[in-house]
């Protein structure tokens, strides 16, 4: 069955940094689009990033644009988000999730990882 | 960006009633819609997509239904598992998530 296991939270303090991995398992991993969420306390699920199946395509929300930088090694089936210049308002638990749907770019999502959280705290 | 909001934020319905929940877009689009369910410190859970399409384990008591700016997700007969937090999802431009709806126990 398809498996996303999450590592990598933490406390970190403000304008530091933090990689996030997720592996994958269950699935053929270089097929599908792999997506970032995050869910701030006690708010909504918020789209963080998206990356293509092989990697060539990614796409970021305004509010991480050029301090998040997603990846994926698909030899290891795994997905990644290093997390530069944190801010508290960054603060949250992430989720890695996978589209649903083969070839697509937004997609709902069928898929999650167990969530990791990330406090940004000085 | 596709706005979606939810209404109520907050439901209190009693253990075998029926529970309607909404979600508006900002935008119109035909049925690129999931409603997902989550429980405290669980991943969301996906109940509906393509607006009135049951994911596969979902019970039959979830329905979705809508299309352009105005969706439903309606639990007819609710059980006590049912009791979360509910999401919209549009997926038609980009994806934006609404901001939830808290079903509790009245």
């Amino acid at each position: 069955q398809v498996q996303l296991v999450q590592s990598g939270g933490g406390v970190v303090q403000p304008g530091r940094s933090l990689r996030l991995s997720c592996a994958a398992s269950g699935f053929t991993f270089n097929i599908y689009t792999m997506y970032w969420v995050r869910q701030a306390p006690g708010q909504g699920l918020e789209w963080v990033a998206l990356i293509s199946d092989d990697g060539s395509n990614k796409y970021y929300s305004d509010s991480v644009k050029g301090r998040f930088t997603i990846s994926r090694d698909n030899s290891k089936n795994t997905l990644y988000l290093q997390m530069n210049s944190l801010r508290a308002e960054d603060t949250a638990v992430y989720y890695c999730a996978r589209v649903s749907l083969l070839g697509a770019t937004t997609t709902y999502f069928q898929h999650w990882g167990q969530g990791t959280l990330v406090t940004v705290s000085s | 960006e596709i706005v979606m909001t939810q209404s109520p934020a907050t439901l209190s319905v009693s253990p075998g009633e029926r529970a309607t929940l909404s979600c508006r877009a900002s935008q119109t689009f035909s049925s690129n819609l999931a409603w997902y369910q989550q429980k405290p410190g669980q991943a969301p859970r996906l109940l509906i997509y393509g607006a009135s399409t049951r994911a596969t384990g979902v019970p039959a008591r979830f329905s979705g239904s809508g299309s352009g700016t105005e969706f439903t997700l309606t639990i007819s007969s609710l059980q006590s598992e049912d009791f979360a937090v509910y999401y919209c999802q549009q997926y038609n431009n980009w994806c934006s998530f609404g901001q939830g709806t808290k079903l509790e126990i009245k």
